[in-house]
Formats: structure tokens, C-alpha cells, sequence
């Protein structure tokens, strides 16, 4: 069963503009991960959460957490058009670090 | 992807036949996976491993079995491949909490 819903399924942008994703989840956590997958290849990592924060940067991306609400959203800020890819949450609720992917969120930033 | 290789890149098998799909890795990380990843599943733990030779099962183990007789190599068999059993396959590894995981390159296996 999948952890984590994503919403929207696809998101169209120009760009410049400013990219959100948001991601549900429904058990317990220990963090949140995200990660960026282009067409044909492997996932990247782009950001892990913990359960206690509940906010975090790294260049353009904002992440937010919201462990009352089960809920994160991802924030891509001043979209390029290298930022098309599929972006997925994926939460680490248990050990050995194993992760539960969400089924992602396809973003096409065009020129 | 740095650190993590995964063979072959593609294969094409016939239903019934058995398939071995390798991962290694140069990280000497304690955990490997092995994912798939299906159109509107995202993806979806298969096997994983925690040491040598320790290895659990994961959300969609049936028909799928593991090995890992050294750090370095996780293998995936499937026993008698089936047309269901045709995605791409990922293997990713971690040296435990709280970190990411690192993805293979994937694997695209077809069954016919």
C-alpha cells in the first residue's frame, strides 16, 4: 500500500514561476524524504525532513512538515525548465531505513 | 550514480525463466534495496538487506527472492518470471537513519 498521496499529479509552470507539491502520508514517521526522478533514470535525493522539524532549505527547495496533519509539501522556488522531472516523497517510518514512496508529482517547466 | 552499479541496464526474458538482476555497491553501506517502480504505484519495496546474509522481506515480495553472501552485492531472482513482474528495478543503499537512500541506475525487465 502506498504511504504517501501526492497532489497534484501533474503541474504545468513557466519558467520563473514557483513549483509546489504536496505529499500525505498516513503512519507515524521517523523523517521525509524527497527525491527527483527525470525520465529514464534513477531517483536523486534532494532533501530529508525529521519528524521534528518542521522546516528546511536547501538552495531553491522549501521543504515543510507537518507531523499533526501527517502532510509535507515541496517548494521549488524560480522554476528552470531543468527542473522537469517527477518528484516523489518517500517516508522512513520504521528501521532500517526503509522508505515508502508516494507516486509522485510529474512537473514540466517550460520556457 | 556514483558508488552503485546495476545489472544488466535491460532484459528481455520469456515468461517461466528465471532472471538474477545484480547490484553492487563501492559504499560499504550496511542496507540495499531493492524497489520497483510501476506506472501510478511510485515505487514499491521488494527485498532488503541489513547485513550479510540478513535480508526481510518487503511490500511485494512474492515471487521475488534475495541473496547477499557479501557487503558488496545484493542480487534479486525471480524463480519463474512472470508478464506481472515486468517493470524497472531499482536498488538503493543507506548506511541507516536518518539518511537517504542512493538509487541504481534502474533496471528494465520485460517479460514476454
Amino acid at each position: 500500500s502506498q504511504q504517501g498521496e501526492e497532489d497534484p499529479q501533474a503541474l504545468s509552470i513557466q519558467e520563473g514561476e514557483n513549483a509546489t507539491m504536496n505529499c500525505s502520508y498516513k503512519t507515524s514517521i521517523n523523517n521525509l524524504q524527497w527525491y527527483r526522478q527525470n525520465s529514464g533514470r534513477g531517483l536523486v535525493h534532494l532533501i530529508l525532513i525529521r519528524s521534528n522539524e518542521r522546516e528546511k532549505h536547501s538552495g531553491r527547495l522549501r521543504v515543510t512538515l507537518d507531523t499533526s496533519k501527517k502532510s509535507s509539501s515541496l517548494l521549488i522556488t524560480a522554476s528552470r525548465a531543468a527542473d522537469t522531472a517527477s518528484y516523489f516523497c518517500a517516508t522512513d517510518s520504521g528501521t532500517a531505513s526503509k522508505l515508502t514512496f508516494g507516486t509522485g508529482t510529474r512537473l514540466q517547466v517550460t520556457l | 550514480d556514483a558508488g552503485i552499479t546495476q545489472s544488466p541496464r535491460h532484459k528481455v526474458t520469456e515468461t517461466g525463466t528465471p532472471v538474477t538482476l545484480r547490484c553492487h555497491q563501492t559504499e560499504n553501506h550496511r542496507y540495499m534495496y531493492w524497489y520497483r517502480q510501476d506506472p501510478g504505484h511510485g515505487l514499491r519495496l521488494i527485498h532488503y538487506s541489513y547485513g550479510v546474509k540478513d535480508t526481510d522481506k518487503g511490500e511485494v515480495s512474492d515471487g521475488y527472492s534475495v541473496s547477499r553472501s557479501k557487503t558488496e552485492d545484493f542480487l534479486l531472482t525471480l524463480e519463474s518470471a512472470t508478464s506481472s513482474q515486468t517493470s524497472v528495478y531499482f536498488c538503493a543503499i543507506s548506511n541507516g537513519q536518518p539518511q537517504a537512500n542512493t538509487f541504481g541506475s534502474g533496471t528494465r525487465l520485460t517479460v514476454v
